[in-house]
């Protein structure tokens, strides 16, 4: 059964790039579609954006601007950048397998994000 | 596109049934049979209890169901056991431009 972790640095200064990978086991990153959905303390889920194994990718609306997200199938990982952070990106990033339907299954463990000085 | 709409807390005393809303759009909930429902217990990550609106992943308990009628979809949970005590997030296909929305969340409280 394929496992999910995210890493990265836990603290990113403002308006600087917050940088995250998604590494895979147990199974392989071709043929299925990869997403990040985040949550900020005390708050709901928001959709960051999907990737296709081939690299197709689809972004929030609201973050698009700011968000790339990249695929590595030789690593089997999936990345997330996301530029010129405020405060209001502080939250558990989450990555997460995409069933055919929007369902998201497995996810990762999360990883905490703050944003601060 | 804007979130679904969730109430932000629910209860019921063990052995009770207790249902959970969520409500969109007719470009989200309402156009598509994509919904899906997930659990979250504190410091965890949400685990799929409901998909393409009413069906279980295996695992999932029987005491776990879903419907849609319109632009809502519900979750129920029938016969609450202590362990449902937890968080619950509705999400949505949004169809034209293949975006993804979540709920707010409803934290259900096993009185």
């Amino acid at each position: 059964q394929v496992q999910l972790q995210e890493s990265g640095p836990g603290l990113v200064k403002p308006s600087e790039t917050l940088s995250l990978t998604c590494t895979l086991s147990g199974g392989s990153i071709s043929g299925y579609f990869w997403s990040w959905i985040r949550q900020p303390p005390g708050k709901g889920l928001e959709w960051i954006g999907y990737i296709y194994y081939s690299g197709d990718t689809n972004y929030n609306p609201s973050l698009k601007s700011r968000v790339t997200i990249s695929v590595d199938t030789s690593k089997n990982q999936f990345s997330l950048k996301l530029s010129s952070v405020t405060a209001a990106d502080t939250a558990v990033y989450y990555c997460a397998k995409v069933g055919g339907t929007s369902r998201f299954d497995p996810w990762g463990q999360g990883t905490l994000v703050t944003v601060s000085s | 596109q804007s979130a679904l709409t969730q109430p932000p807390s629910a209860s019921g005393s063990p052995g009770q049934s207790v249902t959970i809303s969520c409500t969109g759009t007719s470009s989200d909930v309402g156009g598509y049979n994509y919904v899906s429902w997930y659990q979250q217990h504190p410091g965890k990550a949400p685990k799929v209890m409901i998909f393409e609106v009413s069906k279980r992943p295996s695992g999932v308990p029987d005491r776990f169901s879903g419907s849609k009628s319109g632009n809502t979809a519900s979750l129920t949970v029938s016969g609450l056991q202590a362990e449902d005590e937890a968080d619950y997030h509705c999400s949505s296909y949004g169809g034209s431009n293949n975006y993804v929305v979540f709920g707010g969340g409803t934290k259900l409280t096993v009185l």
